[in-house]
């Protein structure tokens, strides 16, 4: 079936340098993207959503990148720091139209911030 | 944002009985939808929980396992029922204004059976 997929679960970093988490999607019809983060013992946080009429969009020290044509998505963190070590997730809202806001979660990238 | 609280975080239960678990939101919201979340692995969507009528039910997962009530736009429960230690996951919920819109989570509630 269609899914969401990640190219690496695990990516372990410097503080201070930059970090880039990929994920791949197979849903061409999917329009929506978010990218959560997971601490351990918390429910997933929303960092940062685009919309296919994008390309790229940013936030505070993160950016995303939304290429349709290879259909991948990323995810840029301007000098990591340790608070951001945790699971990121992207999620794509998939072929739902008209049942607004159902989500497919991708595998997951454990983030590491080493001080 | 809206702010989703969970009850209970956690339980041990035994096998055999049910769980009834909790999801309120600080604000109303068009959509809610119930996840699980195995340890150390994705989310997967059971159900969305609708408004007045019947939970919609992903594949794989049922009405008669997983009964879902939301009589209202803050509040929905979601019953893990007759549970074997299969069921032993984290369990979420979610909520949002619906179609391309973030969707906001619960911290979870962490299910272990016994």
């Amino acid at each position: 079936g269609e899914s969401v997929g990640l190219h690496l679960p695990t990516l372990s970093v410097q503080e201070g340098d930059n970090s880039i988490i990929n994920c791949a999607y197979s849903n061409s019809a999917s329009d929506y993207f978010i990218w959560y983060k997971q601490e351990s013992g918390k429910g997933p946080q929303f960092i940062i959503d685009i919309r296919s009429n994008m390309d790229k969009r940013q936030g505070q020290r993160v950016t995303v990148l939304l290429n349709k044509t290879v259909k991948h998505l990323s995810l840029q963190i301007a000098a990591t720091q340790p608070g951001d070590s945790a699971v990121y997730f992207c999620a794509e809202n998939g072929d739902f139209y008209n049942q607004g806001g159902k989500l497919i979660f991708g595998q997951g990238t454990e983030l590491s911030v080493k001080p | 944002s809206a702010v989703i609280s969970q009850k209970p975080s956690r339980d041990i239960c035994q096998r055999g009985t049910s769980l009834t678990i909790q999801c309120q939101v600080d604000s109303q919201v068009t959509m809610m939808f119930w996840y699980r979340q195995q340890p150390g692995q994705s989310l997967t969507l059971i159900a969305t929980a609708n408004q007045g009528s019947e939970a919609t039910y992903e594949s794989g997962f049922v009405i008669d396992k997983f009964p879902i009530s939301r009589p209202n736009l803050t509040f929905s429960t979601l019953t893990v029922s007759n549970m074997s230690p299969e069921d032993s996951s984290i369990y979420l919920c979610s909520g949002g204004q619906g179609e391309d819109t973030e969707a906001f989570f619960g911290q979870g509630t962490r299910l272990t059976v016994v």
